[in-house]
């Protein structure tokens, strides 16, 4: 298996513009979870989904986050309007019921 | 306070000492993670523990539910160990989520 998927694999852009992340799960998978990772923060739990339908999405920031999984291979995060402190590395991870979680290599995104 | 603690934050070594890193925690769990982040900034899961001790090559997990502490430890350490190491909680309750401790910076000099 290829693993999880994202893209772009880096990002930068300007404020106010609008940012989308893509992320493929690994076949099977019915978690799927999106991260943001920050020197002051570490990592953090934004959203995650079980079989296409979100369950938990207190970690999402504002209103300018936004997450969708139309279907059981493909999710996205998307950031609108983008803001300089947007600016961390987001990984999409995905697993089995109560399973070992497999992380994507991450989008490293930079809002100038 | 956070509800994972790791310590040390950073840790220096030289190659072939015996390694360890420690997490505590405040909440229930249903299960303990320890993951290794390599410079390249790819995250890999190393373990998965709800109790007891674990063990892969050189890496050894252990737990204590009771005292909400967990421990890795790397014996005969190697330069290419050199990672963040992260400890990681999903909190009882039948939720998939983690939470996570800040991480621990290890360099191993050769």
């Amino acid at each position: 298996d290829a693993g999880v998927i994202q893209s772009p694999r880096h990002e930068v852009t300007e404020m106010g513009q609008e940012v989308t992340l893509r992320c493929k799960p690994i076949s099977g998978h019915d978690y799927l979870f999106w991260y943001r990772q920050t020197m002051m923060r570490g990592l953090e739990l934004l959203i995650y989904f079980n079989n296409n339908v979100p369950i938990d999405d207190s970690g999402m920031p504002e209103d300018r986050f936004s997450a969708k999984m139309p279907n059981a291979s493909f999710s996205t995060l998307k950031i609108q309007p983008s803001e300089p402190r947007d600016s961390a590395v987001y990984f999409c991870a995905s697993s089995l019921w109560q399973g070992t979680q497999y992380f994507g290599p991450g989008t490293r995104l930079l809002v100038l | 306070k956070n509800e994972v603690e790791q310590s040390p934050q950073n840790l220096t070594a030289q190659e072939g000492e015996f390694i360890t890193i420690n997490c505590s925690y405040s909440v229930g769990i249903s299960a303990l993670h320890w993951l290794q982040q390599h410079p390249g900034g790819g995250i890999v899961s190393l373990f998965m523990l709800s109790s007891g001790k674990k063990k892969h090559g050189r890496l050894i997990a252990t737990i204590n539910i009771q005292e909400k502490h967990s421990s890795l430890h790397i014996t005969a350490s190697h330069p290419r160990d050199s990672a963040v190491y992260i400890c990681a909680v999903s909190p009882q309750g039948g939720s998939e989520k983690l939470v996570f401790g800040k991480g621990t910076k290890l360099t191993v000099n050769p």
